[in-house]
């Protein structure tokens, strides 16, 4: 499966705050999902996103997917300490198979 | 509706002994996966079932992993001969096989090769 290149690896932040995360990819994908994982736990759905500049929100967490297919941004507003977690974003081209491939993750930390 | 599954949560093994763990998805999801993930990286594809037919593997699937799924339902993943860089968590995850649906993930199973 390919990497993809999901930046900042970690941010640390203050409660209120927003947040803004992205991912790249050398190949066009045609789903983008983001997800949360908790430590010890298997990661949870937060967006799907579909169609080439689709935008969708979730409550205070907002998704883009990019025109060229190769790239997503995810979006928190307002920030509080719940928000912990990793954040991974994943590309799936069903033209090319079944699988998701992962970004390797960013770490957010936020503060009271 | 009790989300995917996966037992045991851990397992403790000591190094060329064989380990078997066991998924079951969402009921009515057609499609299963299994992943492997390792300490700061992402998720990494193993391979896919859709209904008891085993349709895509991952050269990360050495012929020492053997992936089931006999009837459709629950799915078994089996490492023979554990080597300490098996130590991982192995995550299964499902979806219906309708349109683009996403997948949903379980807790997983943390293995531990001693």
């Amino acid at each position: 499966g390919q990497q993809l290149n999901q930046s900042p690896q970690s941010m640390f932040i203050q409660e209120g705050e927003d947040v803004s995360m992205n991912c790249t990819s050398s190949s066009i994908f045609n789903t983008w999902l983001w997800y949360k994982q908790d430590p010890g736990e298997g990661p949870v759905l937060l967006i799907a996103l579909y169609k080439a500049g689709e935008l969708t929100s979730n409550g205070r967490l907002t998704a883009q997917f990019g025109i060229t297919r190769k790239d997503s941004f995810l979006n928190i507003s307002a920030s509080i300490p719940s928000d912990v977690g990793i954040y991974f974003c994943a590309g799936q081209d069903s033209n090319s198979g079944y699988a998701l491939n992962f970004g390797k993750g960013t770490s957010l930390l936020v503060t009271p | 509706d009790t989300g995917v599954s996966q037992n045991p949560r851990h397992k403790i093994t000591k190094r060329g002994q064989n380990v078997t763990f066991r998924c079951d998805p969402i009921s009515e999801h057609n499609r299963l996966y299994w992943y492997r993930q390792t300490l700061g990286q992402g998720p990494e594809f193993l391979t896919y079932f859709q209904n008891e037919a085993q349709l895509e593997k991952s050269r990360l699937l050495s012929d020492r992993f053997s992936a089931e799924r006999p009837k459709g339902s629950f799915s078994t993943l089996e490492i023979q001969r554990t080597e300490q860089g098996d130590s991982a968590m192995y995550l299964c995850a499902s979806s219906p096989l309708t349109g683009n649906s996403p997948l949903h993930f379980g807790n997983g199973t943390r293995l531990t090769v001693t």
